[in-house]
């Protein structure tokens, strides 16, 4: 059983086009992420979401928009690609301590490689 | 704004010791994490350290020093398969935002 499973794993799309990552969490952890590791393997925080309510919203365009319909999913919902969105995207969970704060280890998914043509 | 370095290559052969240094200076801190990923894979845990001094895994060991921004990952007894990316990363709030550095990339030889 995969722990954090995200689809599709590669995407090659158009300009222009929009499109979906899913992503879903058999650990049972409140806090889910979404990452952006560009070519360069730098690792930027996009979105992240505790029990279906988000929580962290970088300065990302608007053309992402994320959507948590119960704690285990978080999809990602990118309109208008354009090139520079060509990167791999990773989905994390993590767990909350009994105080309710997330400690520092990520559970991440295996990525899905998105290429903008 | 936030910043962690770490050096981008390291070289080490089979056997050795390796040490990773990662130095910080971010908004907030409530801890350290190193994450290792292979080519092509997803990054995974290896340690956290929200206090300081020497956390010890296996071959793997963690340190932090919060007065001076700064920790490193020790690797003992390098394999091949050790040869990764390894990222630090602070957890700068407590809403859990994880803030990368831009990795280190570990080649050991025979």
């Amino acid at each position: 059983d995969t722990a954090v499973s995200q689809t599709p794993k590669y995407l090659v799309t158009q300009m222009g086009n929009d499109k979906s990552i899913k992503c879903e969490q058999n650990l049972g952890h409140d806090t889910m992420y979404w990452y952006k590791q560009d070519s360069k393997k730098f690792l930027k925080i996009m979105f992240s979401y505790n029990n279906k309510e988000l929580i962290i919203n970088e300065t990302v365009p608007n053309r992402f928009s994320p959507k948590s319909p119960d704690k285990a999913h978080l999809n990602l919902h990118i309109n208008s690609l354009e090139l520079g969105d060509s990167a791999v995207y990773f989905c994390a969970s993590s767990q909350v301590t009994p105080t309710g704060v997330p400690t520092g280890e990520l559970f991440f998914g295996e990525g899905s490689r998105l290429t903008v043509l | 704004g936030q910043s962690l370095e770490q050096p981008s290559e390291v070289t080490a052969v089979e056997g050795a010791i390796v040490q990773i240094n990662c130095t910080y200076q971010t908004s907030g801190f409530y801890g350290l994490s190193w994450y290792q990923q292979h080519d092509g894979g997803a990054p995974t845990f290896l340690s956290y350290n929200a206090l300081d001094g020497l956390e010890e895994t296996g071959r793997f060991s963690s340190f932090l020093s919060r007065s001076d921004s700064y920790g490193y990952l020790l690797l003992q007894e390098l394999q091949m398969k050790d040869s990764a990316s390894y990222f630090c990363a602070v957890r700068i709030n407590q809403g859990g935002k994880l803030i990368f550095g831009q990795g280190t990339e570990l080649s050991v030889k025979p």
